[in-house]
């Protein structure tokens, strides 16, 4: 089992509408959680980060956190074709410093 | 805050020869930098994690001859590619963290290196 999983899509979502992307974990002692942009050819860029059971907002970006069922998702309200791209999900597991990357989600925005 | 610079964004070199590549950070003081390395339509591949004054730390399978990785001051780390070939063209990207906190996973732009 790979430890981030995410569905690699493509994703496709009406502009407009809620893009919800998934990530699910294997380390139970994982702590914190990040969630990626990357555009075709681009360095990853942060969107946010959680590291609490719950939901934290950002402007259209919607980070929920379940550790009980080691999952992350990230929701994206109101899609434009701009958030077309790459979402990469990271985990910072227990003990270490370096993140562990899912695989990426490509979402696409049809206008 | 939080930027880190990373040279250059693209370079195109013979096999057999060596490239550097740079990654500072430019308002902070990275204790610990990060190389990956990414192909097409692939996620990042963690390549070596290095600390500020002491030898990098490679993932199982890089050949730390080959990708030569040097963190000499909290604000450079380099990663040389040495002899390189064709099969090392790829997106390298460094990330930087300093010590204040959980928003400092922070990437450079990437560097575009194909061999000919």
């Amino acid at each position: 089992q790979k430890e981030v999983e995410q569905n690699s899509g493509p994703l496709s979502v009406p502009e407009g509408a809620i893009a919800s992307l998934n990530c699910t974990y294997s380390d139970r002692g994982s702590q914190s959680f990040f969630w990626y942009r990357q555009y075709s050819g681009k360095s990853p860029e942060l969107i946010m980060f959680i590291y609490s059971n719950g939901d934290k907002e950002d402007g259209r970006f919607t980070a929920q956190l379940n550790k009980a069922s080691q999952y992350v998702s990230l929701l994206i309200r109101d899609s434009q074709p701009s958030d077309s791209a790459t979402y990469l999900c990271a985990v910072l597991i227990q003990g270490a410093q370096k993140l562990v990357f899912g695989q990426g989600t490509r979402l696409t925005i049809n206008p | 805050g939080a930027v880190v610079s990373q040279h250059p964004s693209r370079v195109i070199c013979k096999s057999g020869t060596s490239v550097k590549i740079e990654c500072r950070s430019l308002d902070f003081q990275a204790t610990t930098m990060f190389w990956y390395r990414q192909f097409p339509k692939k996620s990042l591949m963690l390549m070596a994690t290095s600390n500020e004054g002491s030898k990098a730390t490679y993932e199982q399978g890089v050949e730390k001859d080959k990708f030569l990785i040097n963190h000499a001051s909290l604000t450079l780390s380099t990663l040389t590619v040495t002899s390189a070939h064709p099969e090392d063209s790829s997106f390298y990207i460094c990330s930087a963290r300093g010590s204040g906190g959980l928003d400092g996973y922070t990437f450079g732009s990437g560097t575009r290196l194909t061999v000919v």
